[in-house]
């Protein structure tokens, strides 16, 4: 089935510092969704890209979609502690089937 | 108010037990999920069911019986639990097909079994 790649596993900036998380997958994702979760929280839905090369902005956090649909990213500028969590990207499938990356876990040192 | 609501919040139990997971949405939703998430939080979808009738079923072990009295509520059911039933199970809802597919995620339930 259909598998997505979500990479770095971890990262620790210092606030005011950027963070990057990147999905990518060998097959054609058909509706990206990126959630947020805290620790010892649920997820929290953040987005949907659809069309291909999408971007989309939320304050300080940028999403972009790949041209060819196999990629995506999520960007927070100038990191704060509230930004906290997991960042998971997941592929709606069919049947709204949500396939999860691993999720990348972000902590920002004050 | 309370979108997605599980009960309950923690769940200790041991071996060979059989345990239910309670969930309910009132946001109006025709289709309900649940998601196992291990302890690498993982997150896996393991059911989906559309106004009472299932539409997903990844490979679950066929201890897990979902069942969906109205499409308000979707319960867990499983039988003679396992170590590796140990996780933290997600109920989330839906309403996919009206251009919002975000999916509303209930708090957790923590399912230890010892």
């Amino acid at each position: 089935g259909q598998q997505v790649m979500q990479i770095p596993q971890y990262q620790h900036v210092q606030e005011g510092e950027d963070f990057t998380t990147y999905c990518n997958s060998s097959t054609t994702l058909s509706n990206i969704q990126w959630y947020k979760q805290r620790p010892g929280g649920h997820p929290v839905f953040l987005i949907q890209l659809v069309k291909s090369g999408e971007v989309k902005k939320q304050k300080r956090l940028t999403f972009q979609f790949g041209e060819a649909k196999k990629n995506s990213s999520l960007h927070i500028t100038a990191t704060q502690t509230t930004d906290v969590g997991t960042y998971f990207c997941a592929d709606l499938e069919y049947g709204n089937k949500l396939v999860f990356g691993a999720g990348t876990i972000l902590r920002v040192k004050s | 108010d309370t979108a997605v609501s599980q009960t309950p919040k923690y769940l200790v139990t041991q071996m060979g037990n059989d345990k239910s997971i309670k969930c309910e949405q009132n946001l109006g939703h025709d289709t309900m999920y649940w998601y196992k998430q291990d302890s690498k939080k993982f997150l896996k979808i393991m059911f989906s069911y559309n106004n009472k009738e299932l539409i997903i079923n990844e490979t679950v072990p066929n201890r897990f019986s979902p069942k969906s009295p109205d499409k308000a509520h979707l319960n867990l059911h499983i039988n003679s639990l396992e170590l590796g039933d140990s996780a933290v199970y997600f109920c989330a809802s839906s309403r996919p097909g009206q251009g919002f597919d975000e999916q509303y995620f209930g708090p957790g339930t923590r399912l230890t079994v010892t």
